[in-house]
């Protein structure tokens, strides 16, 4: 596709359901980003894939929170038993790589409410 | 620890009001600078990528700027569409590196 594609676009969960929130990334991009989005915040970054490798999931917040990226594409972010303070705006995004393509471009975002 | 820091955290300009919007970084080695903006609803639009300090690139109203400490977006002559909230970001050079955003500026543009 043209672009990042994220969905579902919104998912409402009951408090202890497990939810998952998938990533669609612009072909051919090695990387792959997910941040979570407060409101009137700006994106805090969770996980970090090249290609099939996780290389830093040190903003995870706990082990609740588990993302794959089995053949690197499509990539999941599982979250299990949720919580009220998880609902916010999950953001996935993708780069390129190289020397001087290292921006990163977003999809929509998935907003997840806990309730 | 790497750190963003972005001002003032809101700005409302007039139409035609010219301003600049400030993002102070803290970075080991600087891998790229980002400017996004953002609608509400929606993700992060990319507009810049600068490099090095005393580059500067441009796109319709706006400009961006960076030293080695700083980056500024220029807004020249603002139009009501280009109320939104604008992100910097930094990338750090190294294997492995995240992007790391700032809370952002809501700039708002009266008619």
């Amino acid at each position: 596709g043209a672009g990042v594609s994220q969905s579902p676009r919104y998912k409402v969960a009951k408090r202890g359901q497990d939810v998952a929130l998938r990533c669609d990334p612009i072909s051919g991009h090695v990387s792959l980003f997910w941040y979570q989005q407060a409101l009137g915040q700006g994106p805090e970054f969770l996980t970090y894939f090249q290609n099939e490798a996780q290389l830093d999931k040190s903003g995870l917040p706990s082990d609740r929170f588990f993302a794959e990226r089995p053949e690197g594409s499509v990539s999941t972010l599982k979250i299990q038993r949720t919580q009220q303070e998880d609902s916010a705006v999950y953001l996935c995004a993708s780069s390129l790589e190289g020397r001087e393509n290292t921006e990163a471009f977003f999809g929509q975002g998935t907003r997840l409410t806990v309730v | 620890e790497d750190q963003v820091t972005q001002s003032p955290e809101a700005l409302r300009l007039q139409e035609g009001e010219s301003s600049s919007l400030n993002c102070s970084y803290t970075v080991s080695g600087l891998r790229g600078l980002f400017w996004y903006r953002q609608d509400p609803g929606k993700g992060p639009e990319f507009l810049f990528t600068l490099y090095s300090a005393g580059e500067e690139k441009e796109k319709e109203r706006l400009k961006a700027t960076l030293t080695k400490k700083e980056s500024f977006l220029h807004i020249t002559a603002p139009k009501p569409e280009d109320s939104a909230t604008y992100l910097c970001a930094v990338r750090e050079y190294s294997s492995a590196s995240k992007i790391i955003f700032g809370s952002g500026t809501r700039l708002s543009i009266r008619p």
